[in-house]
């Protein structure tokens, strides 16, 4: 049972270059997330899916783009990298009950470094 | 606009003392309210969910209470161990525009000392 995960774990990139960030998730839980933390700011939203073809904005998205053909995939995209992007990433998922998601399942992270 | 608050500096505890975390709210009318527990290095890990109806919630060591009408929930951890030190993370449902997420307090380091 691999659960969710990421990859790369570890990336350097520079500035401008577009970056794609990979989450794979074998529950096939309808929510998806992803968050990128940063020292003094804690976990910050970036985007969420409802379910696939449905994507929607969180607090950061400004410089990502995301999208999702299939349930079990949630890939982000930093299509001209910033310095400012430079963070720890997180993916996660969860199930819908109820009408609401709940519980969070968060995969290993990634490192992104943008000189 | 929407604050989640958590005690921004760590918190040292005795081993085999009670620690408790505070996490208060404002703008906020969740549902449900998540604590959640990090290691450095590693992803957040689900602890416990209570929800608005519920005043408290217990798992082995830990308690979580949940007051609406004042904003605030504490987490306990009785009897803490070393294996405890971790930062704790709170976290509130969000309705977006097509569909729900959870946004998270900056959270609180715990450290459990022998």
């Amino acid at each position: 049972d691999a659960g969710i995960t990421q990859s790369p774990r570890y990336k350097i990139t520079e500035t401008g270059r577009q970056v794609t960030l990979m989450c794979h998730q074998t529950w096939s839980h309808s929510y998806m997330f992803w968050y990128r933390q940063d020292l003094g700011h804690g976990l910050r939203l970036i985007y969420y899916s409802a379910a696939a073809d449905i994507t929607d904005k969180g607090e950061v998205s400004d410089g990502y783009v995301v999208s999702r053909s299939k349930t079990e995939n949630f890939p982000l995209t930093l299509e001209s990298a910033t310095r400012s992007q430079t963070s720890v990433y997180f993916c996660a998922s969860s199930e819908q009950l109820a009408g609401l998601q709940e519980t969070q399942y968060f995969g290993p992270g990634t490192r992104l470094l943008v000189l | 606009s929407q604050k989640i608050e958590q005690n921004s500096e760590a918190l040292n505890i005795q081993e085999g003392k009670t620690a408790t975390l505070t996490c208060n709210y404002t703008n906020y009318s969740p549902a449900y309210l998540q604590w959640y527990r990090q290691d450095p290095g590693r992803g957040p890990v689900f602890l416990l969910l209570i929800r608005e109806n519920e005043k408290e919630k217990r798992k082995e060591r830990l308690k979580v209470t949940f007051d609406t009408t004042l904003k605030q929930s504490l987490f306990h951890i009785t009897a803490s161990q070393p294996a405890d030190s971790a930062t704790y993370l709170c976290a509130l449902d969000i309705t977006g525009s097509r569909g729900y997420a959870l946004n998270f307090g900056k959270g609180t380091s715990l450290l459990v000392t022998p």
